[in-house]
């Protein structure tokens, strides 16, 4: 079975500052994808950035950039210049593609990390 | 549309009462998700479906929930005779296919209370 796990049920950081939210997962499959996901007060789900498994070069989208560690099963996310709106939940996602070239399509889920923004 | 749109937004239902939830994906996404995040925020896979054929079911409670997606119908997530453990938001999401390169995108959920 495939899982992922968020360590940090919390996490803080200053306002323009850097923050680390970590996200491990354990698969016996060779391919697959890896998702942050935002959850603000709201409860709308917005998807921040996405890892092929297969690509090496860690994906980046504006202030979000993630390092993932393949053999290490490590796929961490990095905020940079953090703004008052990135305080959310943040979730670590994973989609599997079985061996026989098929995928269940459904995410599975970290427990979530709470990020607060101090101004 | 452009959106998933789910109804109602909030659903009060006592213990033992029947619970509908409806969901319409965004036009031409074949691939139907719901997922269940209670209130510790875990989210659970429910179900999926392929237009409207259930692909994955593994994770319904088959006691008491049951789902459809009918053709030109919004699809529907049904819980018989409600549980106080049923209280949680109900995520629907659609997709154009099960690759993890197309985005699922969610729908703002309804959030079901049962007393």
């Amino acid at each position: 079975a495939q899982t992922v796990t968020q360590s940090q049920p919390e996490m803080s950081v200053q306002e323009a500052e850097t923050v680390t939210l970590s996200c491990t997962y354990d698969t016996s499959e060779s391919d697959y994808y890896l998702f942050w996901y935002k959850q603000p007060p709201s409860r709308q789900m917005i998807l921040v950035i996405r890892q092929e498994a297969y690509k090496q070069q860690n994906a980046t989208e504006n202030r979000f950039s993630v390092n993932f560690q393949k053999a290490a099963k490590s796929f961490s996310l990095k905020i940079s210049d953090s703004q008052l709106g990135d305080a959310a939940m943040y979730f670590c996602a994973c989609i599997v593609q079985m061996n026989y070239g098929g995928s269940q399509g459904n995410l599975i889920f970290g427990k979530g990390t709470k990020l607060s923004v101090k101004p | 549309g452009e959106e998933v749109a789910q109804t109602p937004k909030h659903l009060v239902r006592g213990e033992g009462q029947k619970a509908k939830l409806y969901c319409a994906p965004i036009k031409g996404h074949s691939y139907v998700f719901w997922y269940q995040q209670v209130l510790k925020n875990e989210f659970k896979f429910l179900i999926s479906f392929q237009n409207e054929n259930v692909f994955d079911e593994t994770g319904m409670p088959k006691e008491r929930f049951s789902a459809k997606c009918l053709p030109n119908s919004p699809c529907s997530l049904e819980i018989q005779a409600t549980k106080l453990e049923d209280s949680a938001v109900y995520f629907c999401a659609s997709s154009q296919s099960l690759q993890g390169l197309n985005e699922q995108y969610f729908g703002p959920g309804t959030r079901l209370t049962v007393t």
